[in-house]
């Protein structure tokens, strides 16, 4: 049975700083790893999917990078901003075919002004 | 505009009712998903349909039942409404043929049982 964890449970940084968050994984045999940021109150947006093949995927200030072997993924924010407070979940898709999404309890990001 | 969309947003009922929750998706996705993220905001999946045919069912008591009228919705009924279903309920779609597909979320349904 996959299980996905997230670390740190919640993290407090200044603007402009760079960070990371940590998701591990117990089951390599996925299909892709999902992150995803859900504000307080709403719905969850995809921010960056990467599939087991690949290593990493870049969306503007946002890489997300992969290692399946190890059952790691990392979340690396550039240049954090007051906008990018939010909770952030990684998501693991089950190796078989109707894979569901297996999700860690996510990273609670505040970043002050 | 919006992809995936359910309503109600927000539910409170009593104890012992039953509730329906809606869920439409206009991205031609032929499966389907809820999802239920409890009070320590955390996500599992209840059930999955892929073109209106059941294909994941979590041990989700028989109150809890999934109904597709086609592909493009998947409604849940929950009878006889206890305080442990109070959480946000989530639907999602993605493309059945593509397994490595994101999966795209509505904006949750928050139900209070009281």
């Amino acid at each position: 049975k996959q299980e996905v964890t997230q670390i740190p449970a919640a993290l407090s940084v200044p603007e402009g700083e760079n960070l990371v968050l940590n998701c591990s994984f117990t089951d390599s045999a996925i299909y892709n790893l999902q992150w995803f940021r859900q504000d307080p109150g709403k719905g969850l947006t995809s921010l960056l999917l990467i599939q087991s093949s690949q290593r990493e995927q870049t969306s503007g200030r946002l890489n997300a990078s992969l290692d399946k072997s190890s059952g790691r993924s990392t979340l690396y924010i550039a240049a954090s901003q007051p906008g990018d407070s939010a909770t952030y979940l990684c998501a693991t898709r089950g190796g078989t075919s109707y894979g569901k999404l297996t999700f860690g309890q996510g990273t609670i990001l505040t970043v002050h002004p | 505009d919006t992809a995936v969309s359910q309503t109600p947003k927000y539910l409170v009922t009593q104890m012992g009712n039953d509730k329906s929750i809606k869920c439409e998706q206009n991205l031609g996705h032929d499966t389907m998903y809820w999802y239920k993220q409890d009070s320590k905001k955390f996500l599992k999946i209840m059930f999955s349909y892929n073109n209106k045919e059941l294909i994941i069912n979590e041990t989700v008591p028989n109150r809890f039942s999934p109904k597709s009228p086609d592909k493009a919705h998947l409604n849940l009924h929950i009878n006889s409404l206890e305080l442990g279903d109070s959480a946000v309920y989530f639907c999602a779609s993605s493309l059945r043929e593509l397994n490595t597909g994101e999966l795209f979320f509505g904006e949750g349904s928050r139900l209070t049982v009281l």
